[in-house]
């Protein structure tokens, strides 16, 4: 149980493109979806926060301009990367809490490698 | 300040060689205490989630342990499908807060 399915699992495209992301909960309700940014060998950076339904909460740095976080349904979250640009490669990780007790772990998906020429 | 601090950052162990990963957190209020590993290029896989001091989970040759100031994982005879690097995150209230992980490399 408690799977997180990630789409796509890498894309290549070039600067000025934007980009979708899709991250779904498979076998849950998702009430709470995280987006991460992860730089090699580094550990997970958090871009924002979403809750079904609400707008999404961005933390310091993170141009939500730039970074559109919708969470439309209790199952399926996207961040689209606008107008991205070189300096917007990384590997990007969504991962997906349930409701129930507020304690309960997040499920990641497997990423996204993203790569602006 | 809350903060969380994994050591070592990298770990060689030849295969059966048991050994611990620490976890250590300065959060008021714990709510939980999660462990999770992941593998190169793959989003993070849940192991365990630790609530209070004392707490105590096992999964096959992985076991974690929480005091009020750190979480151990045991790893038990490892084998080279256990090198992975592997995080620990607490979350207070509503935040999480990831450590920079542990990089285990178990040599045949």
């Amino acid at each position: 149980g408690a799977v997180v399915s990630q789409h796509p699992s890498w894309v290549i495209c070039k600067s000025g493109t934007s980009v979708k992301i899709e991250c779904r909960s498979l076998d849950f309700q998702a009430t709470t979806m995280f987006w991460y940014r992860q730089f090699p060998k580094q550990s997970l950076m958090l871009m924002a926060t979403s809750n079904e339904g609400s707008k999404a909460t961005y933390e310091q740095g993170v141009e939500k301009d730039k970074f559109l976080i919708n969470h439309a349904s209790l199952t399926l979250s996207t961040l689209t990367v606008t107008s991205a640009h070189p300096e917007d490669s990384s590997f990007y990780i969504c991962s997906a809490r349930g409701g129930g007790s507020s304690n309960q772990p997040q499920h990641f998906g497997d990423g996204t490698r993203l790569s602006i020429l | 300040e809350d903060q969380v601090t994994q050591s070592p950052e990298a770990l060689r162990l030849q295969e059966g060689e048991s050994s611990s990963l620490n976890c250590s957190y300065t959060v008021s209020g714990l709510r939980g205490l999660f462990w999770y590993r992941q593998d190169p290029g793959k989003g993070p896989e849940f192991l365990f989630t630790l609530y209070s001091a004392g707490e105590e989970k096992e999964k096959e040759r992985l076991k974690a342990t929480l005091t009020k100031k750190e979480s151990f994982l045991h790893i038990t005879a490892p084998k080279p499908e256990d090198s992975a690097t592997y995080l620990c995150a607490v979350q207070t209230g509503n935040q999480f807060y990831f450590g920079t992980g542990t990089s285990l490399t178990v040599i045949p």
